[in-house]
This record gives structure tokens, sequence and C-alpha cells, in this order.
């Protein structure tokens, strides 16, 4: 099983700050992706990445998967409160299974 | 979009009960649903993968005649927490994969979850 690190685990900012978090692992992803959960709710699908070096954007949220599919990044523009939540990246694997990172707790504070 | 609703969203129950909790894809068709738990502010732990017409296959650790999981059609599956006690108490939630795009790639999509009270 592949194990995804994720940093920070917790990060609480002001309004209009830029931030970025990061997920890593020590083994080459298949595919990764970004989803967003907030308070009693169920993930949200944010992107997946396949490609080596690839970028994606999603409005103010730039995806980024590094060149040997080792790593990922996450960067929010001007953030607002409405971003808060739990950010986990995930990777696939055989039957669809995926392995979750243990996520990054983000407050955006008004 | 893929949507996936689970129900209920919030039960509580008695010490030694047994809660039925539902997931169905509403638009697509599901061969696999995969069964988490979430504690407060951590990541999703993987209990079980569902698997249509086939015994669901249980993460290590995980009781299967504690959870038991059923896949009955395309469009459902159901985890069932049996004689549930205060440590069963917990946010559980259910993903779908569409079928159609048969690839380890496919995103997964999520139900709202359900939180599980046992008093």
């Amino acid at each position: 099983t592949q194990l995804l690190e994720q940093s920070p685990q917790f990060l609480s900012i002001q309004e209009g700050e830029n931030l970025t978090v990061y997920c890593n692992s020590s083994s080459v992803f298949s595919s990764l992706q970004w989803y967003r959960q907030e308070p009693g709710e169920g993930p949200v699908l944010l992107v997946t990445v396949v490609t080596g070096g690839e970028v994606k954007k999603l409005k103010r949220l730039t995806f980024q998967f590094g060149d040997a599919r080792k790593d990922s990044s996450l960067h929010i523009t001007a953030a607002q409160t409405g971003d808060t939540g739990l950010y986990l990246c995930s990777s696939g694997g055989s039957n669809y299974k995926l392995t979750f990172g243990k996520g990054t707790l983000l407050t955006v504070n008004p | 979009g893929a949507v996936v609703s689970q129900h209920p969203s919030r039960v509580i129950c008695k010490s030694g009960t047994s809660v039925k909790i539902e997931c169905r894809s509403l638009d697509f068709q599901a061969t696999t649903m995969f069964w988490y738990r979430q504690f407060p502010k951590q990541s999703l732990m993987l209990m079980a993968t569902s698997n249509e017409g086939s015994k669901a296959t249980y993460e290590q650790g995980v009781e299967k005649d504690k959870f038991l999981i059923n896949h009955a059609s395309l469009t459902l599956s159901t985890l069932t927490v049996t004689s549930a006690h205060p440590e069963d108490s917990s946010f559980y939630i259910c993903s779908a994969s569409v079928r159609a795009s048969a690839s380890y790639n496919s995103p997964l999509h999520f139900g709202n979850g359900t939180r599980l009270t046992v008093t």
C-alpha cells in the first residue's frame, strides 16, 4: 500500500493570504486526486493529475504534479473563508481502491 | 455529474441495537463501492470494498461480523453496524466509482456521510 504524506497537517491563515499544501510519496503515483471536505459532508473531488509535470488550475487553486510523479502541491491564491476545509490527496490503485493522506485541515479566518 | 446518495445523514441508536446505512449511486452504475470511517479532523479510513454480487473485502482490523456489507445491485450498497456500542460512534462515508470508465484513474464520488451516535 502506497503511503501518502501530507503537510502541513493544520494551517490557519487570514483571508487574502496565499498558501501551499503538499502531498508526497516515496513511490510513484499512478494517478493523484485532490479532494476538499467540509465538516459533516463527504469529500468533493477537485482534480485528478496523471502526467508528470502537469499543472492544472481551478479558479484560485493551482495543482502541480511533480515530474517524477512522487509529489504534488496545491496552491491557493487569496484564500477566502469558503476555502476552509480538510484537503485530502489520494492515489489510485487496483480495483479503484484509493489510499488517502492524513489531510491538511485549513482554516481561513475573516 | 455523478451523484452518490447516503442515508440517513444522522442516526442515534441505543447500545446493542443495529443500524443500517444505505449508499446509492443515483445516475450511474457502480460495480464497486467503498465504505470509510472518519474520526474528527482525521482522514478517511477504508473499512471495506463492496463488490456487486459478491462478498465484500474487508481491511485488516475491521470485523466482518460487526460491519455487514451487502451490495445487491449496481446502484445500492448497505452497511449494517450490528450490536452497536458507543465506540462505534463515528462518521461513516461511502463512495462509488463510475462503471463506464473502468480505469484506476477514475475518480471516486462520495456520499455526504452518516453521523452515527451510539448512546
